[in-house]
């Protein structure tokens, strides 16, 4: 199966929160990563943690981490119509590559 | 600031003809440098990585190849395309625990 699993699709309505989730299983992961990718594009950093973070914040965006579990989410607050993509969460192991999920497309309805 | 160029943007090539990928990264200096394919509603699968010139770490077996013959340009070749070579390439660049995507390469072999 895949080392980094995500749901495949997520709908929300404008203006409420999105949680995005994702679940990994190497314990040795250095780094976790969100990536976002817009339709045709390449990939965009949103945000990443080291692993002996629990959360981190930026602007409208919340990265939770449970290591215990192996757990990552990403919170976007006040969904607006141009979040609407796909969201990659990926780790880093010692190889300094990443291996990413296969995605969660995120469609925000207005 | 950093800018990563790929090119072509959209490529279609007939079942056994070469390829040959660029990427260059402008505004640093040896950067890691990492070549990843996606395939449709897929996730990225790491291809090749390099951490300085003539270096290359192959991740997967296949008929493609990489090179990198300046410190900040890295191209991606096949001496004769697979239908299953199709896909969206994206190279990516990395100053250590951080990788910064370019806009990609769609291929198509027909």
């Amino acid at each position: 199966g895949e080392d980094v699993e995500q749901s495949l699709f997520l709908s929300v309505r404008e203006g409420d929160s999105s949680v995005i989730n994702c679940t990994y299983t190497d314990s040795s992961s250095t780094y976790l990563y969100w990536y976002k990718q817009e339709p045709g594009a390449g990939l965009q950093l949103l945000t990443y943690i080291f692993s002996n973070m629990d959360m981190k914040q930026d602007q409208r965006l919340t990265v939770l981490l449970n290591k215990k579990d192996k757990h990552l989410s990403l919170r976007i607050a006040d969904t607006q119509t141009g979040d609407s993509a796909i969201y990659f969460c990926a780790e880093m192991r010692g190889r300094r590559a990443l291996t990413f999920g296969s995605g969660t497309r995120l469609q925000v309805q207005p | 600031s950093q800018t990563i160029h790929q090119w072509p943007a959209t490529l279609v090539q007939p079942v056994g003809s070469p390829l040959s990928l660029e990427c260059t990264v402008e505004g640093t200096s040896n950067p890691n440098l990492y070549w990843y394919r996606q395939a449709a509603g897929r996730g990225l699968q790491l291809l090749f990585y390099s951490v300085g010139i003539g270096q290359i770490s192959s991740e997967v077996p296949q008929n493609l190849s990489a090179s990198r013959p300046q410190d900040r340009q890295f191209i991606l070749s096949s001496k004769k395309l697979l239908l299953s070579d199709s896909g969206f390439y994206l190279c990516a660049w990395g100053p250590a625990y951080e990788q910064y995507f370019g806009p990609g390469t769609r291929l198509t072999v027909t």
